[in-house]
């Protein structure tokens, strides 16, 4: 079963504006991870915030997480028509596992 | 190295065939994930090796039977699949223990005919 809700499921955006997805998921976690896939290709890790953390930083990245409200937020400032693609969030729990979101489909055009 | 290798990148197989997908990886991670991926979905994990040993099946059909010959190599042996069993097939790596960073390889892509 899945553990996120991702939204929106899809985004089109000019290059040089700031696209914001959004992640909620259902149960405690240990921490939520972002990866970014291109089309038919491998998942690449992105970001990983703690559940005892509430913003971080990575380059043009920005994520933040409200554990009151179990969410989390992606937020890719000055976009680029590279950033096309799909972002997931995914959440670690006790159980071992990495459960995924959803998914978010952006389109940055040029 | 942070790279995972998969091979082969696509698969073509008729529902009699036994085939097997490889998976290997240098950065001395001791956990690795197999993951089946339908088109517009999110990864579905399907099985994962701790220190060479399989810790979790997430209920997986027999036809799919992984194997661990050793901590950089990983394998899923696939026998009388299925057509609805084509998809994406990744392999991912990490330090073993709860919450790490996945390394993922860029996958076969499956179908069964």
């Amino acid at each position: 079963s899945q553990q996120g809700e991702e939204d929106p499921q899809a985004l089109s955006i000019q290059e040089g504006e700031n696209a914001t997805m959004n992640c909620s998921y259902k149960t405690s976690i240990n921490n939520l991870q972002w990866y970014r896939q291109n089309s038919g290709r491998g998942l690449v890790h992105l970001i990983l915030i703690r559940s005892n953390e509430r913003e971080k930083h990575s380059g043009r990245l920005r994520v933040t997480l409200d554990t009151s409200k179990k969410s989390s937020s992606l937020l890719i400032t000055a976009s680029r028509a590279a950033d096309t693609a799909s972002y997931f969030c995914a959440t670690s729990s006790n159980t071992g596992k990495l459960i995924f979101g959803q998914g978010t489909t952006l389109q940055v055009k040029p | 190295d942070t790279e995972v290798t998969q091979t082969p990148k696509h698969l073509v197989m008729g529902m009699t065939n036994k085939k097997s997908l490889k998976c290997e990886q240098h950065m001395g991670h001791r956990a690795m994930y197999w993951y089946k991926q339908k088109a517009k979905k999110p990864p579905e994990l399907m099985f994962v090796y701790s220190y060479e040993k399989l810790s979790i099946n997430e209920s997986v059909p027999s036809r799919f039977s992984p194997e661990c010959p050793n901590s950089s190599l990983l394998n899923l042996h696939l026998h009388a699949l299925q057509p609805e069993d084509s998809a994406l097939y990744l392999c991912a790596s990490s330090q073993p223990g709860q919450g790490y960073e996945q390394y993922f390889g860029p996958g076969t892509r499956l179908t069964v005919t």
